[in-house]
């Protein structure tokens, strides 16, 4: 079965520090990957997408996100981080044989210090 | 970008009662609309898929008859939650594809209803 892993479920970074949000998948094929932010009470905000091609994303607000087949991940980063950056950040999964129902993970609640 | 739009944003109601979540697609056409749900601290979880004109797909352990999803035009798709319990209590949250795109597009969110059954 599909499943996406974000081990890490609360980080907190300085303000101006780098950061990486690390995801892993398992799933039979190529992926659809996505990255989503969550304020407090809201939806989600597509960050970032994978589908094909190059292997390194850029998406909106200066995160970027690395696809790497090898070791199943596409852990997300910045080089640095903004106080306004503080949310939940949620990698997922692309199902394309279910109309490509998304799979989530749990979720990294990132906390930025001043 | 496209705009997904729900209603209510919040929604308080007496347990026993039935509650109408709307999730419209405000500048696109959607064939496809997902639901999820959203508990407090936890991951979203796909509820079901809804097709325009066709039943909705529930994933398992999903029961269809308490979450009745309704997708009757390209651009609406509402969820009923039928009896309402304390234990239905949470975020719930619909996605939509806009229509003709391959699958690899992506789904648009709305920006959620908080539901609370007291």
């Amino acid at each position: 079965a599909q499943s996406v892993t974000q081990p890490d479920i609360h980080i907190t970074v300085s303000e101006g520090a780098s950061l990486e949000l690390r995801c892993n998948y398992s799933y039979g094929a190529t992926p659809y990957l996505f990255w989503y932010v969550q304020s407090p009470g809201q939806g989600l905000q597509l960050l970032l997408k994978y589908f094909s091609g190059d292997t390194l994303v850029q998406g909106i607000k200066g995160f970027e996100a690395e696809f790497k087949r090898s070791q199943s991940s596409f852990n997300l980063r910045k080089p640095s981080v903004h106080w306004s950056d503080a949310a939940e950040y949620f990698c997922a999964v692309g199902i394309p044989e279910y109309g490509n129902k998304l799979v989530f993970g749990a979720g990294t609640i990132l906390r930025v210090k001043s | 970008g496209a705009v997904v739009s729900q209603h209510p944003s919040r929604v308080i109601c007496k347990s026993g009662t039935s509650v109408k979540i709307e999730c419209r697609s405000l500048d696109f056409q959607a064939t496809t609309m997902f639901w999820y749900r959203q508990f407090p601290k936890q991951s979203l979880m796909l509820m079901a898929t809804s097709n325009e004109g066709s039943k909705a797909t529930y994933e398992q352990g999903v029961e269809k008859d308490k979450f009745l999803i309704n997708h009757a035009s390209l651009t609406l798709s509402t969820l009923t939650v039928t009896s309402a319990h304390p234990e239905d209590s949470s975020f719930y949250i619909c996605s939509a594809r806009p229509m003709g795109q391959r699958l690899n597009t992506e789904a648009f969110f709305g920006q959620g209803t908080r539901l609370t059954v007291v």
